[in-house]
C-alpha cells in the first residue's frame, strides 16, 4: 500500500542522546516535511525539502536537522535532545506546487527525559 | 508570514447537531485551503480542499466547507454530526509563492451518543 511509513512508532530516551527519525515514503513525491504535533499548539513545521538535495528550515528548527539524499527518505535528527522536544512527530510528502494535498505518516511519539 | 487561525479550540456536541468549525486565514493573495482530519490514534488525512471555482467544496462524510474572500475564511460545516465524527480537526492554507501548507492549532471535536 503506498505511503510513508515512519520510525519508531515511540520511543523514550535520555536527555542529551542522539536520535533519528525515518521516514520513507513510495509515492515519489517531491517535497517531504516534518511537522510536530503538540497539545494546543497544533502542528508545526519543523523542516521541509521541495526535492531531492535540498531542505529549509520551518517554523521550529532549532535543535532538529534533516537531509534530503534521495527522494524517498527524509529523516529527522535530535543531536542532543532536550525536554521540550517530547512530542508526536509527523512526516509529510506531496506533490509541491499550490495544489499540494499531504500524505501523512502515522507518526513517532518522542519522550525526552 | 502567513497565519491560519482556527477559533473553536474545543467543540461538543450531541449527534445530529449541526457543526460549523471557523477557520481564518491572513494572506490576501491567491490561496488553495485545506481541512485535514485526525481521528483518534491514526495519522492526518484530507477531508475537503479549495482551490478554484465554486466556493462551496464537499468532502468524503458529509462535509462541506465555503471559501468567503471577503472574510479571509473557509469554514467547515456538517448539517448533522455522528459519534464517529469525533477527531481532531486542522485548517491549512497553502499561499502565495510558498508551496508549504500552514496550518492552525486544530479543533478537537467530540460528539456523544
Amino acid at each position: 500500500i503506498a505511503g510513508i511509513t515512519q520510525a519508531p512508532t515511540s520511543q523514550i530516551l535520555a536527555a542529551g542522546r542522539r536520535m533519528t527519525l525515518r521516514c520513507t515514503q513510495d509515492m515519489r513525491h517531491n517535497a517531504m516535511y516534518w511537522y510536530r504535533q503538540d497539545l494546543g499548539l497544533g502542528l508545526r513545521l519543523i523542516h521541509y525539502s521541495n526535492t531531492a538535495g535540498t531542505t529549509g528550515k520551518g517554523e521550529v528548527p532549532d535543535g532538529y536537522s534533516v537531509s534530503r539524499a534521495n527522494t524517498d527518505d527524509f529523516p529527522l535528527t535530535l543531536a542532543s535532545a532536550v525536554p521540550s522536544q517530547t512530542s508526536v512527530y509527523f512526516c509529510a510528502s506531496g506533490e509541491s506546487g499550490g495544489a499540494n494535498v499531504l500524505t501523512f505518516g502515522a507518526g513517532s511519539r518522542l519522550t525526552v527525559l | 508570514a502567513q497565519s491560519v487561525s482556527q477559533h473553536n479550540h474545543h467543540v461538543i456536541l450531541s449527534e445530529a447537531a449541526s457543526l460549523e468549525l471557523g477557520c481564518n486565514y491572513s494572506y490576501g493573495g491567491t490561496v488553495n485551503l485545506f481541512w485535514y482530519v485526525q481521528y483518534p490514534g491514526q495519522h492526518l488525512q484530507l477531508l475537503l480542499k479549495y482551490f478554484s471555482g465554486d466556493p462551496l467544496v464537499k468532502g468524503i462524510k458529509g462535509f462541506e466547507a465555503e471559501f468567503i474572500k471577503s472574510k479571509f475564511s473557509f469554514n467547515l460545516r456538517k448539517p448533522s454530526v455522528q459519534w464517529s465524527d469525533t477527531a481532531e480537526y486542522f485548517c491549512a492554507v497553502i499561499s502565495g509563492g510558498s508551496y508549504i501548507p500552514t496550518f492552525g492549532r486544530g479543533t478537537s471535536l467530540i460528539v456523544h451518543p
